[in-house]
């Protein structure tokens, strides 16, 4: 069982909006602004999208964007394309002993 | 440009070790954090264990404390993951990625070695 919650899947069609969420404890995602967002495609390595909650990387679209409120972290895609389709992470500093905390995972489909 | 290259990986029987290796290249290795990471297949991701830029500053996923250990060498501009004990549940690929702990972000990452852990 991860210690961060995503839906498991979530789906939208090209040009929507989607918005992914990411729930902890006041211990990992609410205590702190260190919450990351990773896209992952199949066979392939993850890739940074946001740090800090909401900082886009050099070379990341601004069609994506994060967010936190309380416990709960959010990445939105605009503009759907079909190359968002792929497995999306999120991840946080937590003050447990693991330090770094992963959720289990966002299967993101463009219909 | 950074790269970063995993290697090491394999089939290996309970109980055994394996020594995975990540080359680094594009950047000034000395400088930075380093991590793995894991992913059992069709499974998320799980940080495994990171290693401060000098080697001074160690920790561990609770999942491998005491069977794993990670260290580095500066000067071969290498970071290197030894694994004892290996269990089936240990069976994943394993990433290197390049670490910052003032953001607690993984900034590039390596494509990955695949341990599978099967008698």
């Amino acid at each position: 069982q991860s210690a961060l919650t995503q839906p498991a899947s979530v789906s939208g069609s090209p040009g929507q909006s989607i918005t992914i969420s990411c729930t902890g404890t006041s211990s990992d995602v609410g205590g702190y602004n260190y919450v990351s967002w990773y896209q992952q495609h199949p066979g392939k390595a993850p890739k940074l999208m946001i740090y800090e909650v909401s900082n886009r990387p050099s070379g990341v679209s601004n069609r994506f964007s994060g967010s936190k409120s309380g416990n709960t972290a959010s990445l939105t895609i605009s503009g759907l394309q079909a190359e968002d389709e792929a497995d999306y992470y999120c991840s946080s500093y937590t003050s447990s002993s693991t330090l770094r905390v992963f959720g289990g995972g966002t299967k993101l489909t463009v219909l | 440009q950074v790269q970063l290259v995993e290697s090491g990986g394999g089939l290996v029987k309970p109980g055994g070790s394996l020594r995975l290796s990540c080359a680094a290249s594009g950047f000034t290795f000395s400088d930075y954090y380093m991590s793995w990471i894991r992913q059992a297949p069709g499974k998320g991701l799980e940080w495994v264990s990171y290693i401060s830029s000098s080697g001074s500053t160690i920790y561990y996923a609770d999942s491998v404390k005491g069977r794993f250990t990670i260290s580095r060498d500066n000067a071969k501009n290498s970071l290197y993951l030894q694994m004892n004990s290996l269990r089936a549940e240990d069976t994943a690929v394993y990433y290197c990625a390049r670490d910052f702990p003032d953001s607690v972000r993984l900034d590039y990452w390596g494509q990955g070695t695949l341990v599978t852990v099967s008698s």
